[in-house]
């Protein structure tokens, strides 16, 4: 089955830099790359995704990125602000069954 | 629109001892998950729901566990007897429709304490 790994699992960053956060899937044949993002206590939230059939997509201040090839993909966040500060998890949808396999979560935190 | 609602939020219990979660999906999901996230770790599948209908129950750790959704609407969650290995954030989620098109949304979770 998929396997997801995810790395950094901490990132802390100055207001205004950039974050980037990398996953690996195993699974050559899963078709769609959902990034969630969870504030404390709150639930995961769907924040952008990309299909395998593209190779780059960007909504704002965050982009993410597919290699398909290596079998990588990667979240950009530009201009981080403190809002910003979360955990992130990046996710693979495993083409035989219809289930979402997660990484384990990046930290982010914002410094102002 | 409601979104999808877990209860408890939190519950702590002995070893040994019997806890059920429920998750109400959004109207009209068809599609029901179950996952867990143990602290530090990866939320993990353990099971999913089209309407009545287990699609896939790979993940589900041991017989300990049991999943239903009486009538395709809520689903519950019972963990019996638990175990200290139980504890952590139990995850519902619903789509609305499977394959590549059907983003997840999530409750808030039910946090499982085990003691």
């Amino acid at each position: 089955g998929e396997n997801v790994e995810q790395h950094p699992s901490t990132l802390s960053v100055q207001e205004g830099d950039s974050a980037v956060i990398k996953c690996t899937y195993s699974d050559s044949a899963s078709n769609y790359f959902p990034w969630y993002k969870q504030e404390l206590g709150k639930r995961p939230q769907l924040i952008i995704d990309i299909r395998s059939n593209v190779g780059e997509k960007k909504d704002q201040r965050i982009a993410v990125t597919l290699n398909k090839t290596a079998k990588h993909f990667s979240l950009h966040i530009t201009e981080t602000q403190p809002e910003d500060s979360a955990v992130y998890f990046c996710a693979a949808r495993e083409a035989l069954y219809d289930k979402l396999i997660f990484g384990t979560g990046t930290r982010l935190q914002v410094f102002p | 629109e409601a979104g999808v609602t877990q209860f408890p939020s939190h519950s702590v219990i002995e070893k040994g001892q019997t806890v059920t979660l429920r998750c109400d999906p959004i109207s009209g999901h068809d599609n029901l998950y179950w996952y867990r996230r143990v602290m530090g770790k990866e939320i993990k599948f353990l099971l999913h729901f089209v309407k009545e209908s287990k699609q896939d129950e790979s993940g589900m750790p041991n017989n300990r566990f049991l999943a239903e959704r009486t009538g395709g609407t809520y689903s519950t969650l019972k963990v019996q007897p638990a175990e200290l290995e139980d504890s952590g954030v139990y995850f519902c989620a619903s789509s609305h429709a499977p394959g590549p098109t059907g983003e997840l949304f999530f409750g808030e979770g039910s946090r499982l304490t085990v003691l």
